[in-house]
């Protein structure tokens, strides 16, 4: 099947842990995104990546990190240092023209 | 940066009536995309709009990027219960970047 696959769907963690979201996607598209998503606030940009080996802060990257060592793969490693990291986070990929996005992953701090 | 004002933040409605929710920006875009989120689940995507002026339509969801491209609203008719979600729009203003702006959304609630 085509799409984007996101992993765990649901993950606890104690605070001072760091953790690794996994987003990978079969669609042979150039650009994947992390958007964190809280009740209200709709989708908040983290970190986009354009081209393998290349990746830019959006809005609210302090605390997270990412990599692009492959086109299909783009973790998200939510770091202690993220104050609040209790969200639904949501991988995307597309090209210039539409964005597609995975089924979610919910993080929950302890 | 870019701002998106989506209207309006909730609405409750009959099943069987119209609805019209829509996103005014601060500065032009060159695509207006349109989202539904059910409940945990990531969003799908609904209709994309690349023209100024661009009248797009989904079953009973119409769409319409704005002249001045820096407005675009999604029309939902006869609505039925499984209508039910979280409707979101996004613009992209161009160029090499793909970065799209999103709306904070708008809750539908269908009354069967």
């Amino acid at each position: 099947d085509g799409g984007i696959t996101q992993s765990p769907k649901y993950l606890f963690r104690k605070e001072g842990q760091n953790v690794t979201l996994s987003c990978e996607q079969n669609l042979n598209h150039d650009a994947m995104y992390w958007y964190r998503q809280d009740p209200g606030q709709g989708l908040r940009l983290i970190y986009y990546s354009q081209i393998v080996n290349d990746f830019q802060k959006g809005d609210i990257a302090e605390g997270y990190s990412v990599s692009r060592e492959k086109k299909e793969s783009f973790p998200l490693t939510v770091t202690s240092a993220q104050k609040n990291p209790t969200a639904f986070y949501l991988c995307a990929s597309g090209t210039a023209g539409e964005l597609f996005f995975g089924e979610g992953s919910r993080l929950t701090v302890l | 940066g870019q701002q998106l004002n989506q209207s309006p933040q909730s609405m409750f409605i009959q099943e069987g009536e119209d609805v019209s929710m829509n996103c005014t920006s601060s500065s032009i875009f060159n695509t207006w995309l349109w989202y539904k989120q059910d409940p945990g689940e990531g969003p799908v995507l609904l209709i994309a709009l690349y023209k100024a002026g661009e009248l797009t339509s989904n079953g009973r969801l119409t769409a319409q990027f704005g002249i001045t491209r820096k407005d675009s609203f999604l029309n939902i008719s006869a609505s039925i219960p499984s209508d039910v979600g979280i409707y979101f729009c996004a613009g992209r203003s161009g160029g090499s970047n793909y970065k799209l702006t999103f709306g904070k959304g708008t809750l539908l609630t269908v009354n069967p």
